[in-house]
């Protein structure tokens, strides 16, 4: 049983350009949440996607948007790259929004590095 | 004040001992309490879940919740190398229609052969 893919592993981009992370989530699972994790602390919350609509969103700016396809695989998209922007993105798939009891599963990342 | 704090190490015990790791935080909201273990290049995979106050134990893991403190921590017994990797606290209200995870920074924990 596939888990969470996420492609692609690691991205070399330069300040300005834009971006594109590709997520499947694991079967069965049909809500994906993106996070970014910076060196050195826990994973941010950027967005969460059910039923193809953004459904929750932490405080990141509007040049993260993601999308979600009808097969419930996600994008995330970043504009205008800053610096600042250089983690490791990770994706997250779970069975409805709020079951948590069912738990969260989460690929291995995309590192981004802007340069 | 950071919502959720996590002492983040780095943490070095021989093989054997017992590890204690643990968080604070300070949204009276969370209601959800989690550990993920994260090998170096990976993502996290979860360890222990727990929902509202108490204790759960499963295997050489347990997670223990004290909501009256605004404190969770998490023991390993007989800590083996393989154990060896960050350990990250996670919260959630998964209440209306905020579901999302609030992270600890993570703690690196090292157990020597």
């Amino acid at each position: 049983d596939a888990g969470v893919t996420q492609s692609p592993t690691h991205l070399i981009k330069t300040r300005g350009q834009q971006v594109t992370l590709r997520c499947s989530p694991k079967s069965g699972h049909d809500t994906v949440s993106w996070y970014q994790q910076a060196l050195g602390q826990g994973p941010q919350f950027i967005f969460q996607y059910y039923e193809e609509e953004e459904r929750q969103r932490g405080n990141f700016p509007d040049r993260f948007s993601g999308h979600q396809y009808p097969n419930y695989s996600s994008e995330l998209n970043v504009n205008a790259l800053l610096l600042g922007d250089s983690a490791l993105y990770l994706c997250a798939s779970s069975w409805r929004p709020g079951r948590l009891d069912y738990g969260y599963t989460f690929g291995s990342g995309t590192r981004l590095t802007v340069v | 004040q950071k919502e959720v704090e996590q002492d983040p190490g780095p943490l070095s015990v021989p093989e054997g001992a017992i590890v204690s790791l643990n968080c604070t935080y300070s949204n009276s909201a969370f209601q959800y309490f989690m550990w993920y273990r994260q090998y170096s290049r990976k993502g996290p995979e979860l360890l222990m879940y727990t929902y509202s106050s108490g204790n759960k134990e499963d295997g050489r893991f347990t997670a223990q919740v004290d909501k009256s403190s605004k404190y969770i921590s998490l023991f390993i017994r007989d800590s083996q190398p393989s154990d060896s990797a960050t350990y990250l606290c996670a919260m959630s209200e998964s209440g209306g229609s905020n579901y999302k995870l609030t992270f600890g920074k993570g703690t690196l924990l090292t157990v020597n052969p």
